[in-house]
């Protein structure tokens, strides 16, 4: 079956200007996350999702971000005007219900450079 | 609140001998913690996790990974390096029961085998 899907694979914006990042979860995996991972460094959660719900947005950098998921499937990250420290790859993750127990699965992530 | 520190940047070691990544990490309620390997230009794949029972798991490639309570570490090992296993491996940690299931990631540790 199909893996979790990212796209597009790489961004190249301006400064200032806005991006959307989209996930496409493995089809029944209830729990989506967000993560960021900057060059040379581990990476960081964002975001949760249980369902369409976000129960969980302590990771999110600043109020320029912000992240919604519909149809309990495809989720969508917006960076709205973009600085040069939002360079970074986003990678998203997708679980059958409660992750930890069950394993997180990645997508292959979203190149994101901010000139 | 839960952090995970990965010593050592960078290992190198030759093929055929041991390998050893070391992790430790710091958490207020039992641990769940993982292993994740990340190949150039590919996404994350887990390696092994634990979760309760049996401190001695096993994962695939011939890792495995030991958790010690005691010295809050979950060191992964591996007896004989293979030039394959070249990539950077990342330990994570996350809460049990009750949580999100969100990772706490460590900074990676990037693995080199020379011939």
């Amino acid at each position: 079956g199909a893996g979790v899907s990212q796209s597009p694979s790489n961004k190249v914006t301006e400064k200032g200007k806005d991006v959307e990042l989209r996930c496409d979860p493995i089809s029944g995996h209830t729990a989506l996350y967000w993560y960021r991972q900057r060059l040379g460094q581990g990476l960081e959660f964002l975001i949760y999702f249980q369902g369409n719900s976000a129960p969980d947005k302590s990771g999110l950098p600043s109020d320029r971000f912000s992240a919604e998921r519909t149809g309990e499937s495809v989720s969508t990250l917006t960076i709205q005007r973009t600085q040069q420290e939002d360079s970074a790859v986003y990678l998203c993750a997708s679980s059958k219900g409660l992750a930890g127990v069950n394993e997180q699965f990645f997508g292959p992530g979203t190149r994101l450079t901010v000139l | 609140a839960q952090s995970v520190t990965q010593l050592g940047s960078h290992v190198s070691v030759s093929e055929g001998a041991l390998v050893l990544l070391r992790c430790n990490y710091s958490s207020s309620v039992p641990p769940y913690l993982f292993w994740y390997v990340q190949y150039p230009n590919q996404g994350l794949q887990l390696l092994l996790k634990y979760t309760t029972g049996a401190t001695l798991v096993k994962g695939i490639n011939g890792f495995e990974a030991e958790f010690k309570k005691s010295e809050t570490s979950f060191h992964l090992t591996k007896p004989s390096a293979h030039m394959s296993d070249a990539a950077e491996y990342f330990c994570a940690v996350s809460s049990g029961s009750g949580n999100t299931g969100k990772l706490i990631f460590g900074q990676g540790t990037t693995l080199q085998v020379k011939p």
